[in-house]
């Protein structure tokens, strides 16, 4: 079972910020938080992964609260190519290793 | 760089056919994971390598799914006697060192199967 929940949707205006946000309250000390993205017929495209600090990159940032049960990904000016299903996901330690378990993700809608 | 193939992109096959999909990880990368994903849904885990080794497969649906991998690169999952409910697009990704949880895993395109 996935340890995210997401909203199943969101809109947002192109040029604006979106905020995609990520509850994960049963996330264990050593458990990372990652985020990706799926575009219509694609692959999964990695965006970006942290352990308890915030971090950035080029596509986007990563804002972990404090006791680490939520986080938020942050597309600062969203384009129309921005729209995709983003997986939350928190990698579960298992057999070999740790088991990646992608949940149904939020579908964000960048509009015009 | 390259990323990860997944050939062939689109495979069609009659029921009870066996079909073979082959996935090339990006140079380097010694993890290997096979994942499902049917119309609208999210991914569903279904073998993981390190190296030519698969310490976690417990995401295989039944034995006529199976997959080897050879010479820490190449993988190939094979379904024998396919079955309507194998329909689906399965994907290909793979990480740095082993299947640690700080490594991003990085995805190809899939193949699309359909059974008629």
């Amino acid at each position: 079972d996935a340890k995210t929940t997401q909203p199943p949707s969101m809109d947002c205006a192109e040029g604006r910020a979106a905020n995609l946000p990520c509850n994960h309250s049963t996330i264990s000390g050593n458990e990372y938080v990652y985020w990706y993205r799926q575009i219509h017929s694609q692959g999964p495209q990695y965006i970006i992964h942290g352990l308890k600090n915030n971090e950035t990159n080029e596509m986007a940032s990563l804002i972990i609260t404090e006791d680490r049960k939520s986080s938020t990904l942050i597309l600062p000016h969203a384009t129309l190519r921005d729209t995709a299903v983003y997986y939350c996901i928190v990698r579960v330690a298992g057999t070999g290793g740790f088991k990646t378990i992608f949940g149904a993700g939020t579908r964000l809608f960048v509009k015009a | 760089g390259a990323g990860v193939s997944q050939s062939p992109s689109n495979k069609v096959t009659e029921k009870g056919k066996d079909v073979e999909l082959r996935c090339d990880p990006i140079s380097g990368h010694t993890a290997l994971y096979w994942y499902r994903q049917s119309l609208g849904q999210g991914l569903e885990f279904l073998i993981y390598f390190q190296g030519n080794s698969a310490p976690d497969k417990s995401g295989l649906p039944s034995d006529r799914f199976s997959a080897e991998r050879t010479g820490g690169s190449v993988s190939t999952l094979t379904i024998q006697r396919t079955q309507q409910e194998d329909s689906a697009v399965y994907l290909c990704a793979s990480s740095l060192g082993g299947n640690r949880g700080n490594q991003p895993q990085h995805f190809g395109d899939g193949t699309r199967l359909s059974i008629l």
